[in-house]
């Protein structure tokens, strides 16, 4: 079975600082890898995701993706966070043909100072 | 366009009661997901239905849980009896298409649910 881990549970940034978000994931294969954010008192929003080929990733809001297949990793990235990119992250994975099940991460929050 | 809708938003009840949630996907979508998220385990999946039938509910915790899905527009969490331990934010989230490269997940504001 698939799992997903995210070391950090809080990260403080300031604004205009660069952010580099952590996710590591177990699969037997190459996955199907996403990064959802949450705002307070929200849903869960799609920022990005990695089915295949080109290996770097965009989304939306700015936010970018690297996959690593050596190192089993999906680290999401932002050059230059605004305070409104304060929330919680959270990776999933997916197995390819296991259906639509996704996997979440416990999540990351982001805290952005001004 | 109306995203997917949970009802209600909020909800206080008191241990042994019957909870039921409720959720409208979006229109058009044939995948239905419940989850929970609690600050001890995250986001756990419970069930998933695709064009109105459940397809895992390995992740229903017991058997006081149970879902239905009637229609392509409407399902239901229910609860019953509740306990403290329930307490927790429950997600439906909506998609189209078969398997995850087809689409993402949609997911409702939530349905925050606290069992005294």
């Amino acid at each position: 079975a698939q799992s997903v881990t995210q070391p950090d549970i809080h990260i403080t940034v300031s604004e205009g600082a660069s952010l580099e978000l952590r996710c590591n994931y177990s699969y037997g294969a190459t996955p199907y890898l996403f990064w959802y954010v949450q705002s307070p008192g929200q849903g869960l929003q799609l920022l990005l995701k990695y089915f295949s080929g080109d290996t770097l990733v965009q989304g939306i809001k700015g936010f970018e993706a690297e996959f690593k297949r050596s190192q089993s990793s999906f680290n999401l990235r932002k050059p230059s966070v605004h305070w409104s990119d304060a929330a919680e992250y959270f990776c999933a994975v997916g197995a390819r043909g296991g259906g639509n099940k996704l996997t979440f991460g416990t999540g990351t929050q982001l805290k952005v100072e001004l | 366009d109306a995203g997917v809708i949970q009802s209600p938003r909020h909800e206080v009840t008191e241990m042994g009661q019957e909870v039921t949630l409720r959720c409208k996907p979006i229109s058009g979508h044939d995948y239905l997901f419940w989850y929970r998220q609690t600050m001890m385990r995250g986001l756990e999946l419970l069930i998933y239905f695709n064009n109105n039938v459940p397809i895992d509910d390995s992740g229903m915790p017991e058997d006081r849980f149970s879902a239905k899905m009637p229609n392509a527009s409407f399902s239901t969490l229910k609860i019953q009896p509740s306990e403290p331990r329930d307490s927790a934010v429950y997600f439906c989230a909506s998609s189209l298409g078969a398997g995850l490269a087809a689409g993402e997940l949609f997911f409702g504001e939530g349905s925050r649910l606290t069992v005294l």
